[in-house]
């Protein structure tokens, strides 16, 4: 159980262009979905949460009109990256929880390289 | 402001031995801690948690303990197997909040078999 997918795994995208990645919940409803950044050999770095029905809730320092995030389902939250530049290339990665549990289940992350 | 810190980028310890990583927090509004195993190119796998009301959880050969006073978590894998070797991220968040991690910066362990 507990199983968190990402669409696409990897993805190049041209400068300018626009690129959208999927984290679905396989096997349960995440009430809140949380979207990380992870740098070469850095920490991961939670960007926004997501709650079904509601705006993204977005942390300091990441553009929201960048970003954009919609949580339309219980089992789906979207992120894409608008205006991609190479700066936005990066490993992407979701995580979902269920309502009143702590624990996070993340998805395998998806690759973004910016030409 | 790194709340929540992991001082060693790297360990390595023989088969068989037991590894020790750790993790320490300046917030103290922290009170659920957890750890996660992560492959390059994967996301992270969780492993094992604590709340703030105890001080040791126990999970096969992981076990994870806490010392609130100290503000300073660790994890102890016995015995230590090759198939281990990973980066491995302790996490903190608050209960009371919007559940979100902090995470630390990682430490990667290599078990030498």
């Amino acid at each position: 159980g507990a199983v968190v997918s990402q669409h696409p795994s990897r993805v190049i995208c041209k400068s300018g262009t626009s690129v959208k990645i999927e984290c679905r919940s396989l096997d349960f409803q995440a009430t809140t979905m949380f979207w990380y950044r992870q740098f070469p050999k850095k920490s991961l770095m939670l960007m926004a949460t997501s709650n079904e029905g509601s705006k993204a809730t977005y942390e300091q320092g990441v553009e929201k009109d960048k970003f954009l995030i919609n949580h339309a389902s219980l089992t789906l939250s979207t992120l894409t990256v608008t205006s991609a530049h190479p700066e936005d290339s990066s490993f992407y990665i979701c995580s979902a929880r269920v309502a009143n549990q702590e624990t996070q289940y993340f998805g395998p992350g998806t690759r973004l390289l910016v030409l | 402001d790194q709340q929540v810190k992991q001082n060693s980028p790297s360990l390595s310890v023989q088969e068989g031995r037991i590894s020790i990583l750790n993790c320490d927090y300046t917030n103290s509004m922290f009170d659920y801690f957890l750890w996660y195993k992560k492959y390059p190119a994967e996301g992270p796998t969780f492993l094992i948690s604590i709340s703030s009301i105890k001080d040791k959880n126990e999970d096969g050969r992981f076990t994870v303990f806490l010392n609130k006073s100290a503000k300073h978590l660790s994890l102890h894998i016995v015995p230590s197997q090759p198939g281990d070797s990973a980066v491995y991220f302790c996490a903190a968040s608050e209960r009371g909040g919007t559940y979100k991690y902090i995470f630390g910066t990682g430490t990667r362990l290599k078990v030498l078999a």
